[in-house]
């Protein structure tokens, strides 16, 4: 079936230096990847996304990048800030044969100061 | 910023007992989902509701579980009998559509004793 690998599963890095969390999926007819941050004990919250149709997106510190014919995506967050600790989620959306979001397993982040 | 309700915040029960989780989406929103996310994990969809209708319960334990949306708002999910293994946060997201991300609500944690 289809499927979402999120690697690492954990990262840690400096503050100010930059993180990245890739992803990959199974079903090329995915079209929407969707970022979300959980900090502890919190719901997810939407940070970025990116639809099939484009290649890079970014949002001030904080960029998306998709590569359709690997089928992979990826994260980018620069000048790392504590507050950026938390954990991230990636997902794919097929909205083709039936409507499914798939999440992958989650990534946390630890920014050191 | 508009916001997804859910209530209960807590939930303890014992095994075997009925439980009941209500959210109320964010107006507008057509589509709503029932998520279930274990700590550590990512969320899992239960199911998913495109005005009243279903879209997507393939992962909804329905010997025990059920949900419903009459009025194409409010939600409530039910879980009887509750077993021991679902213990996790129960969230509701909703979203204008399937490829747009979504706004979830704060979570139920669930605690089965």
């Amino acid at each position: 079936g289809e499927n979402v690998e999120q690697h690492p599963s954990t990262l840690s890095v400096q503050e100010g230096d930059s993180a990245v969390i890739k992803c990959t999926y199974s079903d090329s007819a995915s079209n929407y990847f969707p970022w979300y941050k959980q900090e502890l004990g919190k719901r997810p919250q939407l940070i970025i996304d990116i639809r099939s149709n484009v290649g890079e997106k970014k949002d001030q510190r904080i960029a998306v990048t998709l590569n359709k014919t690997a089928k992979h995506f990826s994260l980018h967050i620069t000048e790392t800030q504590p507050e950026d600790s938390a954990v991230y989620f990636c997902a794919a959306t097929t909205n083709t044969g039936g409507f499914k979001t798939i999440f992958g397993a989650g990534t946390r982040l630890f920014v050191k100061a | 910023e508009a916001e997804v309700a859910q209530s209960p915040r807590y939930k303890i029960t014992e095994k075997s007992q009925a439980v009941a989780f209500w959210c109320d989406p964010i107006s507008g929103h057509a589509t709503l989902y029932w998520y279930r996310q274990i700590l550590g994990q990512g969320p899992e969809l239960l199911v998913q509701f495109q005005d009243e209708s279903v879209v997507d319960d393939s992962q909804l334990p329905k010997d025990r579980f059920s949900a419903e949306r009459l009025k194409g708002v409010d939600s409530t999910l039910k879980i009887q009998p509750a077993e021991l293994g679902d213990s996790a946060m129960y969230l509701c997201a909703s979203s204008f559509g399937v490829d747009y991300g979504y706004t979830f609500g704060s979570g139920t944690r669930l605690t089965v004793v």
